[in-house]
C-alpha cells in the first residue's frame, strides 16, 4: 500500500525568504506521479506542482520547485521568495494507475511580513 | 469555464440521519473522486466514478455510497450518520479516469458536514 509522510506539521517563513517542505512516500510501483497541493483557508485544493517518477529532472513552476530523490523516496517542495499568499496547508500526494491519490497529513505554512 | 461545484457548502445533520452530497464536475470531465478530510485522519479516499461506474473504492463502511449520472454529476450518500462522520467532503474531477497520469485533478471547495 502506498503511504505518504509529511514530518513537519507546521512551518513558518518570512516574506521573501525560502522554505522547504518535506515529504517521503512509499510505493511498490516504479511508475507513479507525485504532487504538491495547496489548501488555503477557502478550502479549495490547488495543484502547485507535479512530478512524473520516470523523469529525473526536478519539476519547477515559477517560485515552486521540487527536489525529487527517487531512490530515497523523497519529494520536497521549495518555495522561493515567499509571499503572504503562500500561507496555506500543503499536501504531498502520490498516485499510481488503478488507485487513487494518497495524501500526507499536510504541513501548515505561515508567512510573516 | 466553471470549476467543480459541490452543494451544499455546509450541512448540519443529526446522528442517525442520512445525507446526500452533490458534485458537478467540470464540463467534459468524466471522472469524479470523493475524499473525506478530517483533522485527525487527513484526506482519505472514498471512491471514484468514471462513466457512471464505480472504478475504485476506499476503506470505508457500506454506509458510504455514491453514484454517477450520465451527465457525470455525482452524489455521495451517507446513511445512519455517526458523530465521526463530521468532516469536509471533497470532490475532484478529471478528464480521464487515471487522473494524474495525463490530466490534473480539479477539486471543489467541499461540503462541510457536521453531525450532532
Amino acid at each position: 500500500a502506498q503511504t505518504v509522510t509529511q514530518s513537519q506539521p507546521e512551518m513558518s517563513v518570512q516574506e521573501a525568504e525560502t522554505v522547504t517542505l518535506s515529504c517521503t512516500y512509499d510505493t511498490s510501483e516504479s511508475d507513479y506521479y507525485l504532487f504538491w497541493y495547496k489548501q488555503p483557508p477557502s478550502r479549495q485544493m490547488i495543484l502547485v506542482i507535479r512530478q512524473e517518477a520516470y523523469k529525473q529532472q526536478n519539476a519547477t513552476e515559477n517560485r515552486f520547485s521540487v527536489n525529487f530523490q527517487k531512490a530515497a523516496k523523497s519529494f520536497s517542495l521549495k518555495i522561493s521568495d515567499s509571499q503572504l499568499g503562500d500561507a496555506a496547508m500543503y499536501f504531498c500526494a502520490v498516485f499510481q494507475a488503478g488507485t487513487a491519490l494518497i495524501f500526507g497529513k499536510g504541513t501548515t505554512l505561515s508567512v510573516s511580513s | 469555464k466553471a470549476g467543480v461545484t459541490q452543494t451544499p457548502r455546509y450541512l448540519i445533520k443529526t446522528r442517525g440521519q442520512q445525507v446526500t452530497l452533490s458534485c458537478s464536475p467540470i464540463s467534459g470531465h468524466r471522472s469524479v473522486s470523493w475524499y473525506q478530510q478530517t483533522p485527525g485522519q487527513g484526506l482519505q479516499f472514498l471512491f471514484e466514478y468514471f462513466s457512471e461506474t464505480q472504478r475504485n473504492k476506499g476503506n470505508f463502511p457500506g454506509r458510504f455510497s455514491g453514484r454517477q449520472f450520465s451527465n457525470s454529476r455525482s452524489e455521495m450518500n451517507v446513511s445512519t450518520l455517526e458523530l465521526g462522520d463530521s468532516a469536509l467532503y471533497l470532490c475532484a474531477s478529471s478528464l480521464y479516469r487515471d487522473a494524474g497520469m495525463n490530466t490534473e485533478a480539479f477539486f471543489g471547495q467541499g461540503t462541510r458536514l457536521t453531525v450532532v
